[in-house]
């Protein structure tokens, strides 16, 4: 079946490591999208990406990293440098047909310990 | 800037019709998107409107007018697995970026 996968589903990190979620999908779209999700608040957008090897930052890029190496995935890098990272991740991806709606993968919940 | 507004909590009870509101100011528009998120889970679309007007689909409708900055969502015949976050999402004009609002937290009691 079609659809997005997001690894792991809840990863614990100490202070000053780094971490990277996996996003994978096999929908053939273009568009990728890492945002994230802090309690009783909206998404935010860390990093998107349109096309491969291409990628932009979002609202709230600083601490962490992206690639786009290939069509199918765009890992993100939680890097020491973001001070405060324990929240829900959700990636995403689109295509500009049609509606163009966003499918999201299942999360990833990152805590800091 | 970019500002999207929604309640943040709303309560109903089963069966009933609930109408979640939403107003937008973006600096760009190409569509708004209503999406449902139950706790701890992957948002999932459920409709979207470009056009002004009523967009039917099942037991949810939403309604979008451009000229005011605002769209609602109408749940009918609520049913307990309703209880959800609504998440109001507007997608600028390049079609590269969605803002998102804060989400409302609907709690549908029996």
């Amino acid at each position: 079946d079609g659809g997005i996968t997001q690894s792991p589903k809840y990863l614990f990190r100490k202070e000053g490591q780094n971490v990277t979620l996996s996003c994978e999908q096999n929908l053939n779209h273009d568009a990728m999208y890492w945002y994230r999700q802090d309690p009783g608040q909206g998404l935010r957008l860390i990093y998107y990406s349109q096309i491969v090897n291409d990628f932009q930052k979002g609202d709230i890029a600083e601490g962490y990293s992206v690639s786009r190496e290939k069509k199918e995935s765009f890992p993100l890098t939680v890097t020491s440098a973001q001070k405060n990272p324990t929240a829900f991740y959700l990636c995403a991806s689109g295509t500009s047909g049609s509606t163009g709606e966003l499918f999201f993968g299942e999360g990833s919940r990152l805590t800091v310990l | 800037g970019q500002n999207i507004d929604q309640p943040t909590e709303m309560t109903a009870t089963e069966g009933a019709i609930v109408q979640i509101n939403c107003t937008y100011q973006t600096s760009g528009f190409n569509g708004l998107f209503w999406y449902q998120q139950h706790a701890g889970e992957a948002p999932t679309f459920l409709s979207y409107n470009v056009l002004d007007g009523l967009e039917e689909k099942g037991r949810f409708s939403s309604f979008l007018s451009r000229s005011k900055g605002y769209s609602y969502l109408l749940l009918k015949e609520l049913q307990m697995k309703d209880s959800a976050s609504y998440l109001c999402a507007v997608r600028d004009n390049y079609g590269q970026n969605f803002v998102f609002g804060p989400g409302t937290r609907l709690s549908v009691l029996p």
